[in-house]
């Protein structure tokens, strides 16, 4: 059974900080890796795709990297602002489209 | 931008009631997914379909049932609902192993 563990389970930082979350797996054969945040009682928001081919996306303020041979992926966030606040979740394809997702990252962005 | 829409936000409904849940994606995607959410447990698969009128099972397939008549409609059915059926339950739909796209979440509560 695949392990997605993320850690920490919750980070407080001052607004204005850069700040890494990050996403460890066991099983490196992964077909890709999305990164979403969601907001108390809402559903899930798509923040980046990687493809296993890919090292790395970037959408705004946003980078998410992906290392298959160490089983890792961080989600780096620049100049962080209140509206940051959010959990976390990365999640796992393996190709059989269903996801194994992490246990989570709750942020908070302190003003 | 894919969109999936879950008809009702809040649902208050009594034990042995038959629960209808319905999910609409716009994008003609193949795949759609139900999951359920809740506190230190994570989200869970409860079912998936890959096409019209294919279903297979998830993790948590006990006490649900699915439907899937037409491409752009999932609905989640509890034949007669339980209060440990109180839960978020979320759907998603993907284009083969492209990234998921989540609904905004259908809180549930079984009386």
């Amino acid at each position: 059974k695949q392990e997605v563990t993320q850690i920490p389970a919750a980070l407080s930082v001052p607004e204005g900080e850069n700040l890494v979350l990050n996403c460890s797996f066991t099983d490196s054969a992964i077909y890709n890796l999305q990164w979403f945040r969601q907001d108390p009682g809402k559903g899930l928001t798509s923040l980046l795709l990687i493809q296993s081919s890919q090292r790395e996306q970037t959408s705004g303020r946003l980078n998410a990297s992906l290392d298959k041979s160490s089983g890792r992926s961080t989600l780096y966030i620049a100049a962080s602002q209140p509206g940051d606040s959010a959990t976390y979740l990365c999640a796992l394809n393996f190709g059989n489209e269903k996801l194994t997702f992490g246990t989570g990252t709750r942020l908070t962005i302190i003003p | 931008d894919v969109k999936v829409t879950q008809s009702s936000r809040y649902l208050v409904k009594r034990t042995g009631e038959k629960v209808f849940l319905e999910c609409v994606q716009d994008m003609d995607h193949e795949n759609m997914f139900w999951y359920r959410q809740d506190p230190g447990l994570g989200l869970r698969l409860i079912y998936f379909s890959y096409d019209v009128k294919m279903k297979e099972k998830g993790d948590i397939p006990e006490g649900y049932s699915v439907s899937r008549e037409k491409k752009e409609r999932f609905s989640l059915i509890l034949e007669s609902a339980s209060t440990n059926q109180t839960s978020m339950y979320l759907c998603a739909s993907s284009l083969s192993n492209y990234g998921y796209t989540f609904g905004s979440g259908t809180r549930l509560t079984v009386v």
